[in-house]
């Protein structure tokens, strides 16, 4: 199984500033006959289902803010909140797709400092 | 707008096993570009997926659980079903049932339509 690791397990930021969360996968998810990355980002609001976000590492899902963007490649991704607004809190998680079982990291919680 | 709504019991004693639907709408459960999943997340856990199906009848399964989880679709119902077989405490969790992006000849990618997750207590 490949093991999903985030860093760090919470942060606080305060409003308008940058929040950057960090995955890293066991093993790479890059997919060298298309060169891309399976691995996508979640939100998950207290109550709600996850949201997607981000897909094959740095695609932004269809409606979701321009202030969310993933980067990354192999075992090593990014997902950075470039300005934090008050309804960005929520848990994070990423998530690879590149075999089977798919698997998820253990989440990043992110708050208002 | 494709919708995903999970039913089931909310309750369900040790050893037995727990039954849940998704029923899907605004979009036909026979897409080519779909797959279907159940997903669990614990109280106050992380995620865990469970089982995936193709209208045709493919699935992929969590080697963890595959023993205990039979899945199923409907098609003329637009539905899908998860059976736990022999459940205990540790099956407590909120399942979600969700479209997964999939396609030709690939394994299913991303999760993109997500229901609101229904919680099912195992408790005697």
């Amino acid at each position: 199984d490949i093991v999903m690791t985030q860093s760090p397990d919470s942060l606080a930021v305060s409003l308008g500033e940058r929040a950057t969360i960090n995955c890293k996968s066991s093993q790479s998810v890059l997919y060298s006959s298309n060169n891309k990355n399976y691995l996508a980002w979640y939100q998950q609001k207290p109550g709600q289902p996850p949201k997607l976000l981000i897909y094959w590492a740095s695609t932004r899902e269809s409606g979701v803010p321009d202030r969310f963007s993933g980067s990354g490649s192999g075992t090593d991704f990014t997902l950075t909140i470039s300005s934090l607004q008050a309804e960005d809190v929520a848990i994070y998680y990423c998530q690879q797709y590149y075999s089977t079982p798919f698997t998820f990291g253990p989440g990043t919680k992110v708050d208002i400092k | 707008q494709l919708q995903l709504q999970e039913s089931g019991p909310g309750l369900v004693k040790p050893s037995e096993t727990l039954s849940l639907t998704c029923t899907v709408s605004g979009a036909s459960i026979s897409s080519s570009n779909s797959y279907w999943g159940w997903i669990r997340q614990p109280p106050g856990k992380g995620l865990e997926w469970i089982v995936n199906i193709y209208y045709s009848g493919s699935t992929y399964y969590n080697p963890s659980l595959k023993s205990r989880v039979t899945i199923s679709v409907d098609t003329s119902k637009n539905q899908f079903s998860l059976k736990l077989s022999s459940v205990t405490a540790a099956d407590t969790a909120v399942y979600y049932c969700a479209r997964h992006r999939y396609q030709l000849p690939e394994v299913p990618y991303y999760f993109d339509y997500w229901g609101q997750g229904t919680l099912v207590t195992v408790s005697s």
